[in-house]
Order: structure tokens, then sequence, then C-alpha cells
């Protein structure tokens, strides 16, 4: 069954910790991307790759840092220089055909008490 | 640099009623336009696309958008809104010339459906 999992659902952290969050996919996408919302901002670009060892700065990367050693994971390290790290962190693959469509993960809901 | 407006946070229609769910776009260049639809706390389920292909594009659970260049917009439409279509819903853009095909989203919209 193809698709891309990110875990865990829910994470709680203490303030200045430094948490990951996992996205796994097994569709075969060279490009990966991860996205925060928050409620009324739509989506924003933290950061992204297009293939493995390889990733560029979105319109938001201060206080994040990603690493793709796999083809299959793109982690995502929110680290306690993130000012506002409570939000909904969102990952994505892409296809290389058909429009280069985004098919997106379930989503992590971080709060940083 | 691409933008996309959504007019409208909050759109309510009753049940059986015209689901209309705006978006203007700002592109330099030919772009691809999706609409993606999101429920409490889930990711989000890609609706429809349009890639320079027809410009009537339909997509799943009734929705269709059409591409107007003239008026640089895609909106969303159903014919008859169902209870289970209340869920945010988001108008993307992106480059179709370029590299890295960056989706910019717009702020969305919540449609609330009344029975």
């Amino acid at each position: 069954d193809g698709g891309i999992t990110q875990s865990p659902k829910y994470l709680f952290r203490k303030e200045g910790q430094n948490v990951t969050l996992s996205c796994e996919q097994n569709l075969n996408h060279d490009a990966m991307y991860w996205y925060r919302q928050d409620p009324g901002q739509g989506l924003r670009l933290i950061y992204y790759s297009q293939i493995v060892n390889d990733f560029q700065k979105g319109d938001i990367a201060e206080g994040y840092s990603v690493s793709r050693e796999k083809k299959e994971s793109f982690p995502l390290t929110v680290t306690s220089a993130q000012k506002n790290p409570t939000a909904f962190y969102l990952c994505a693959s892409r296809t290389s055909g058909s429009g280069n469509t985004q098919y997106f993960g379930p989503g992590t809901r971080l709060t940083v008490l | 640099a691409q933008s996309v407006t959504q007019l409208g946070s909050h759109v309510s229609v009753s049940e059986g009623a015209l689901v209309l769910l705006r978006c203007n776009y700002s592109s330099s260049v030919p772009p691809y336009l999706f609409w993606y639809v999101q429920y409490p706390n889930q990711g989000l389920q890609l609706l429809l696309k349009y890639t320079s292909a027809a410009t009537l594009v339909k997509g799943i659970n009734g929705f269709e958008a059409e591409f107007k260049k003239s008026e640089t917009s895609f909106h969303l439409t159903k014919p008859s809104a169902h209870m289970s279509d209340a869920a945010e819903y988001f108008c993307a853009v992106s480059d179709s010339g370029g590299s890295n095909y960056k989706l910019t989203f717009g702020k969305g919209t919540l449609l609330t459906v009344n029975p």
C-alpha cells in the first residue's frame, strides 16, 4: 500500500528542546517537501529536496533543519531557535510527471509547552 | 513571484445548494493550478489539477474547476453540496516552467454545509 507516513501524529515538547519529525514515502518520488500550517495562514514551505543528499531552504527555514540520506526519508528537526514552533507540520512528495503533483502525508501536530 | 488569493475565508451553503469557492492567481509563466481539500487534523487530499490541457477540469467527489486565463482565475464549483463536503479547501499554483515546482498556497476557505 503506497503512501506517505508521518510520525508521530501528536507531539508535545518543552520549550528549548529540539524535536525531529519523521516523514517516509514508498511512492518512489524523488522530491520531498516540508510545510508548516497555522490557522488562517495556509501552508508555508520550510525545506524541500529534489534528490538524495541535496535540499534547499523554503520561505521559512529559520529554526529548522533537514537531512535527505535516503530517497524514502526526509526528517525535519525543529530546533530551539524556532521562536514559535507550535503548528501543524505536513510532509509531501512529488511525482515527476503529470503536472508534478504533490501528495501529502497525514501531518504531525507539534505543541511546545 | 507567484501568489494565490482565495476570496472568502469562510463560505456557508445549504445542503443541495451550489458550491462556489473562488481562487485568483498571479504567475509570470503558464501555471499549474491545484485544488486540495483538508478535513480536520488530516493532510491535504488532491481534488483536481490544471496542467495546460482542457480548461474545464473535473475532479473527485463531483467537484470541477475552470481555468480562465483572461481573469487569472481557477474557481472551484460543485452543483449540489453534501454534508460530507464540509472541510477546508486550498488553491495552489506551481510554476510549470521551473525546475523545482514549488507550490504557493492560498490561505484557504472553510466550507460549512448546513442541513
